[in-house]
C-alpha cells in the first residue's frame, strides 16, 4: 500500500464544473504539498499546508490532520486546468513522498 | 513563486557520453537541492539530496559515481550523467529549497534521451 494515495486516478470534467481531488496518507508529516504538472513536464507548487485551508484564485486546499486527509478543489474549472495534480507529503526525514497523481482533463 | 531554471530543457546523446544538467535558483538561495527523475506515467523518484558545500546523499539504488552532483553555490547545482545508457533516458527535475520550513520549488525539467 502506498504511503500517499490519491483519488481519482483520472478525472474528466466539463468546463465550469467544480472538481475535487482527494489525498490520504499514512505517515507522520510536517507538511502536505499540492503540485501541478503540465503535459510538458514542468511542475508548479500550488500549495504547502500543515493545517486548515488555503485559497489561491479558483483553487482551494484543505487538510485534516486527524484524519490524514487532504482535498484540492477547483472551482469553475477551465480547459487550461488540465494537468496532472500531485499530492506529496514531507515526512519526518524531511523528504517528499509523492502520490501517483490525478490526471485531470477539462473539456470546453 | 520562486524562479528556477534548468538547462538544457532536452538533450539527445549517444550511449557512452556524459551529459551535464544545470539547475539555477534565480531569486533565492537554495541551501538544499533535491534531484528527481521521472519515468513515463510514474511518480517522481528522489535520486539524491545535496546541501550547499557538502557531498550529496544518494538514495538506495542510485549510483553516486554515475550521477555526479555538484552544489558548489547557493544558486547553482549540476547533475552529470556519466557514460549515459538508454536506460538513463528519463525526465530529470531539480528542486531547490531555501530552508527546511519553506516550500520546495521545482525546475522545468530536462528530458534526456540516450540513443
Amino acid at each position: 500500500k502506498n504511503e500517499v494515495e490519491q483519488s481519482p486516478q483520472n478525472l474528466t470534467a466539463q468546463e465550469g464544473e467544480f472538481i475535487t481531488i482527494n489525498c490520504s496518507y499514512s505517515v507522520g508529516i510536517s507538511a502536505l504539498h499540492w503540485l501541478q504538472q503540465h503535459p510538458g513536464g514542468g511542475i508548479v507548487s500550488l500549495f504547502m499546508l500543515s493545517s486548515g485551508k488555503k485559497k489561491h484564485g479558483r483553487l482551494i486546499a484543505t487538510i485534516n490532520i486527524q484524519e490524514k486527509h487532504s482535498s484540492l478543489h477547483i472551482t469553475a474549472s477551465h480547459p487550461r486546468d488540465s494537468a496532472v495534480y500531485i499530492c506529496a507529503v514531507s515526512d519526518n526525514t524531511d523528504k517528499l513522498i509523492f502520490g501517483t497523481g490525478t490526471r485531470l482533463q477539462v473539456f470546453p | 513563486g520562486a524562479v528556477v531554471s534548468q538547462h538544457p530543457s532536452w538533450v539527445i546523446c549517444k550511449s557512452g557520453t556524459s551529459v551535464k544538467i544545470e539547475c539555477r535558483s534565480l531569486d533565492f538561495q537554495a541551501t538544499t537541492m533535491f534531484w528527481y527523475r521521472q519515468f513515463p506515467k510514474q511518480s517522481l523518484m528522489l535520486m539524491a539530496t545535496s546541501n550547499e558545500g557538502s557531498k550529496a546523499t544518494y538514495e538506495q539504488g542510485v549510483e553516486k559515481d554515475k550521477f555526479l552532483i555538484n552544489h558548489a553555490s547557493l544558486t547553482l547545482s549540476t547533475l552529470t550523467v556519466t557514460s549515459a545508457h538508454p536506460e538513463d533516458s528519463s525526465f530529470y527535475i531539480c528542486s531547490p529549497r531555501d530552508s527546511p520550513y519553506n516550500e520546495q520549488f521545482f525546475g522545468p525539467g530536462t528530458r534526456l534521451t540516450v540513443l
